[in-house]
């Protein structure tokens, strides 16, 4: 039983350059969850996924964001033109709908601005 | 605005201590909370409460719902180094399952 993965574990990146990450939920799950998390803070929601649908997004999720699922498996989250302040973990959770909502998470991707 | 409240932010035992972790909410559509540890990772699930005034054990850690007080504990017994961690707390929304989650606890266990 694999759990959820992300990819890459580390960028370091400049301001404003664009940089995409990638979270495999584990597979029978099907729904899907971006959060990010910066020093001292629990994570913050950003937007969530079921099956291939992006159901909700957070106020906190600038333009600069994209979030796809195509397929209802895998997904990427984008960001452009990076900032100082995008700096943080980016954290990736899946859960099996309502029924087993425990949310389980992947082991982020810690993203650096310089 | 939904808000949840972790006390104490940080706390310092000693091994065998007893310590008791407060989580407090405000949180609209609320359906179920969930507690979390996190050591320098990803958070790993704990528990999840739905229902009041019924505890969740597992091993040396309790923890209980309070509806009411829109409220939480969680206790570790016996506390051990490998403890050691922060811990999160996060209502559930009834809509969509996302999570909102508390500052945390810092929990440091001294030997």
């Amino acid at each position: 039983d694999t759990g959820v993965s992300q990819d890459p574990r580390h960028k370091i990146t400049k301001r404003g350059q664009n940089v995409t990450f990638r979270c495999d939920p584990i597979s029978e799950h099907n729904r899907l969850y971006w959060y990010r998390q910066t020093l001292g803070q629990g994570p913050e929601f950003l937007t969530y996924f079921q099956n291939e649908a992006q159901l909700e997004k957070s106020r906190l999720l600038s333009d600069r964001f994209s979030a796809e699922r195509p397929k209802g498996s895998f997904s990427t989250l984008e960001i452009q033109r990076t900032e100082q302040g995008d700096s943080a973990m980016y954290l990736c959770a899946s859960s099996y709908d309502r029924v087993q909502e425990t949310q389980y998470f992947g082991p982020g991707t810690r993203l650096l601005v310089l | 605005e939904d808000k949840v409240v972790q006390s104490p932010l940080s706390l310092v035992v000693h091994e065998g201590d007893t310590v008791t972790l407060n989580c407090s909410y405000e949180v609209t559509n609320f359906r179920s909370l969930l507690w979390y540890k996190q050591e320098k990772k990803a958070p790993t699930f704990l528990f999840m409460l739905t229902s009041s005034g019924i505890e969740k054990k597992s091993g040396r850690l309790s923890s209980i719902l309070d509806k009411k007080e829109l409220s939480s504990i969680l206790n570790i017994t016996a506390t051990q180094t490998g403890d050691s961690a922060i811990y999160l707390c996060a209502p559930v929304y009834n809509q969509g399952g996302k999570l909102i989650f508390g500052q945390g606890t810092e929990l440091s266990v001294k030997p």
